[in-house]
């Protein structure tokens, strides 16, 4: 069974500060993707890394994937209160089916 | 841009009743997933479609059912609502063309079961 751990569960900091979160698992993933979640809302995909070793850029927001392809972050430069929300990490499993991990809920405090 | 849509975004039904959720998506997407989010559960996946009028289960099927009949739609059906299906249903939708697969969520419906 493929599962995805991520951490920390809960975050909580200051606008302006910088933060990493974690996506990890023992299984090797095809691709992985980014989501953002909002209260009351659907999860927004973020972004999709596919190389090991890749790293992408979205504005503040840095990706990273493994070079096992087993593993990525999210790296948030001088969070804002608009950067709140659940994140979630998906592996890109058997059969096109994706693993979810439980999400790491941030909160940016003006 | 990518659209999926669910039909309702907040639902209160009672027990017993039989309870229809709509998803459409207007991507051309070949695959189509129903999840249900519980705090502390994460998502979890109740069914999947690779093509129209093909179905298989996720991790949690019982209790509902599915049906594509077009391309575009995908329906979740709860036969019987119970209160432990009060949830968060999210839909998704995917392409089989070429890769990486990426999933596209409708905004939730909200569902309560008194």
């Amino acid at each position: 069974t493929q599962l995805l751990e991520q951490s920390p569960q809960f975050l909580s900091i200051q606008e302006g500060e910088n933060l990493t979160v974690y996506c990890n698992s023992s299984s090797v993933f095809s691709s992985l993707q980014w989501y953002r979640q909002e209260p009351g809302e659907g999860p927004v995909l973020l972004v999709t890394v596919v190389t090991g070793g890749e790293v992408k850029k979205l504005k503040r927001l840095t990706f990273q994937f493994g070079d096992a392809r087993k593993d990525s972050s999210l790296h948030i430069t001088a969070a804002q209160p608009g950067d709140t929300g659940l994140y979630l990490c998906a592996g890109e499993g058997y059969g096109q089916n994706f693993v979810f991990g439980p999400g790491t809920r941030l909160s940016v405090l003006p | 841009d990518v659209k999926v849509t669910q039909s309702s975004r907040y639902l209160v039904k009672r027990t017993g009743e039989k309870v229809f959720l709509e998803c459409v998506q207007d991507m051309d997407h070949e695959n189509m997933f129903w999840y249900r989010q519980d705090p502390g559960l994460g998502l979890r996946l109740i069914y999947f479609s690779y093509d129209v009028k093909m179905k298989e289960k996720g991790d949690i099927p019982e209790g509902y059912s599915v049906s594509r009949e077009k391309k575009e739609r995908f329906s979740l059906i709860l036969e019987s609502a119970s209160t432990n299906q009060t949830s968060m249903y999210l839909c998704a939708s995917s392409s089989l063309a070429g890769g990486p697969y990426e999933q596209y969520f409708g905004p939730g419906t909200r569902l309560t079961v008194t």
